[in-house]
């Protein structure tokens, strides 16, 4: 069964240093999301992305965070400069289209730890 | 007001028992009703997908929407300790563009 994959399963960092987070979507989906989910807290949606560009992003996602896209398979996540609340699992998702009532399969998800 | 409420738990329940879990919403433009399961440390994975009023089985699990009075329920037969995880009741908007929001949901402990 095809599935999200995210890479790494774990990363630390230093606060104030860049992390790039990497998921790799359903192949034949064409939305992607990045959600997040700090420890005891709920699931909270960051950003969308369809078409190589933003569709939605909530306040959380503001200039410390970028999306991207590089390649055909790919899809990315980077913090540009990392806060202690930044700490959080990181889950990617992805869908076949972008409608409402779309059903999202998400990866397991990144556990960043900024130190 | 929230525009989905649901009971946080903890739901303990011994193993082979009949679990309910319930939620209201307000907003009378949702149309999609999902259950996510989310086991500790885990993504979110949808459960059951349900369309408007109505109900849906598979397997042990039945999702009952009544929209009338705005009330969404997950029934879990001859639940098992494989349950325990934290059900998430999303309700969605047939508009696109909107992203799926998630609530805290109800955690569910199944014992042996």
């Amino acid at each position: 069964e095809p599935e999200v994959t995210q890479t790494p399963s774990h990363q630390v960092t230093q606060m104030g240093q860049e992390v790039i987070l990497r998921c790799v979507p359903i192949s034949n989906h064409l939305y992607f999301y990045w959600y997040r989910q700090i420890l005891g807290q709920k699931v909270e949606f960051l950003v969308s992305f369809y078409n190589n560009e933003i569709s939605e992003k909530s306040e959380i996602f503001d200039d410390q965070f970028s999306v991207e896209r590089p390649d055909g398979s790919n899809f990315t996540l980077k913090i540009r400069s990392t806060k202690l609340e930044d700490s959080a699992m990181y889950f990617c998702a992805s869908s076949v289209g972008g409608g409402g009532g779309e059903k999202l399969f998400f990866g397991s998800g990144t556990q960043l730890s900024v130190l | 007001q929230k525009e989905v409420e649901q009971d946080p738990g903890p739901l303990s329940v011994p193993e082979g028992a009949i679990v309910s879990l319930n939620c209201t919403y307000s907003n009378s433009a949702f149309q999609y009703f999902m259950w996510y399961r989310q086991y500790s440390r885990k993504g979110p994975e949808l459960l059951m997908y349900t369309y408007s009023s109505g109900n849906k089985e598979d397997g042990r699990f039945t999702a009952q929407v009544d929209k009338s009075s705005k009330y969404i329920s997950l029934f879990i037969r001859d639940s098992q300790p494989s349950d325990s995880a934290t059900y998430l009741c999303v309700p969605d908007t047939d508009q696109a563009g909107t992203a799926l929001i998630f609530g805290k949901g109800t955690t569910l402990s199944v014992s042996s």
